[in-house]
C-alpha cells in the first residue's frame, strides 16, 4: 500500500537549474498539495489542486509552478533555482478539503 | 491576522511521565481541528482529528486532545510517554469551506530515561 510516493528523495541543484519533483498517489484522492518546511516555521504551502486539471497558488508560490495532468500525478517545478529554495518539500494528498492530509516522505533539495 | 500558535518549540518529558502539547489558533468560528505527528526523515501522520460533537477526541498510539471553544486550545495529552514517542508534533486547522491546512510551528518532543 503505497500511499504518497515523491520522487526523488534527495537532490542537490546549482543556483540557477530546473528541477521537477514529482508526487504519486494510489488513493484517487482529489486534493494534492506541495509544502515547504524549514526550522522554525511548520509546514508553508506552495501550490495546491483541487482536482485533476486544476492549480492554485499557496502561502509561498513564487519561484514555483506545478501541473496536475492526470489525477494520481502533481509535479513540483523550479524553473531557476535559488538558495533560499533549499528546503524539505512535501507533498501530500486528501480525499475532500477538510479531512486529514497523507503525507510523503519528503524531498530534501539542497540549491548551492 | 489567522494563525496557530504552538507556545513551545521544545519539551522535555522523562519517559512513563504524562504529555501536555499545547495548541491554540485564532480564527472566529470554529475550524476542523488536526494533530500530527512527524518522526525524522518521514512524513506527517496523523493521530486525531476534531471536526464537532464530544471535545475530548482519543487517536492513535494513546493520544487524546481536548478543544476548549472558549480558550481557543486544542490541547495534546498523553498519560505515560514511551521513548518512541519522541518526535516534532504539529497542531493545524481547517477553516469550515477553506481548502488550505494551516500549520502551527511545531513542538519537538524529547523523551528522556
Amino acid at each position: 500500500n503505497a500511499g504518497v510516493t515523491q520522487t526523488p528523495k534527495f537532490r542537490v541543484l546549482k543556483t540557477g537549474q530546473s528541477m521537477t519533483l514529482l508526487c504519486a498517489q494510489d488513493m484517487n484522492h482529489e486534493y494534492m498539495y506541495w509544502y515547504r518546511q524549514d526550522p522554525g516555521m511548520g509546514l508553508r504551502l506552495i501550490h495546491y489542486s483541487v482536482g485533476e486539471g486544476t492549480t492554485a497558488k499557496g502561502e509561498v508560490p513564487d519561484g514555483y509552478n506545478v501541473s496536475r495532468l492526470k489525477k494520481q500525478n502533481f509535479l513540483l517545478g523550479l524553473e531557476s533555482a535559488a538558495p533560499s529554495q533549499t528546503s524539505v518539500y512535501f507533498c501530500a494528498s486528501s480525499d475532500y478539503n477538510n479531512q486529514p492530509q497523507h503525507f510523503g516522505d519528503g524531498t530534501r533539495l539542497s540549491i548551492l | 491576522a489567522q494563525s496557530v500558535t504552538q507556545p513551545d518549540i521544545h519539551i522535555t518529558v522523562s519517559e512513563g511521565a504524562s504529555l501536555e502539547l499545547r495548541c491554540n489558533y485564532s480564527y472566529g468560528a470554529t475550524p476542523y481541528l488536526f494533530w500530527y505527528v512527524q518522526s525524522p526523515g518521514q512524513g506527517l501522520q496523523l493521530l486525531l482529528k476534531y471536526f464537532s460533537g464530544d471535545t475530548l477526541v482519543q487517536g492513535i498510539k494513546g493520544f487524546e486532545a481536548e478543544f476548549k471553544r472558549s480558550q481557543s486550545s486544542f490541547n495534546l495529552r498523553k498519560p505515560s510517554v514511551h521513548w518512541s514517542d519522541a518526535a516534532e508534533y504539529f497542531c493545524a486547522v481547517v477553516l469550515t469551506g477553506g481548502f488550505k491546512t494551516i500549520f502551527g510551528a511545531g513542538t519537538r518532543l524529547f523523551v528522556k530515561a
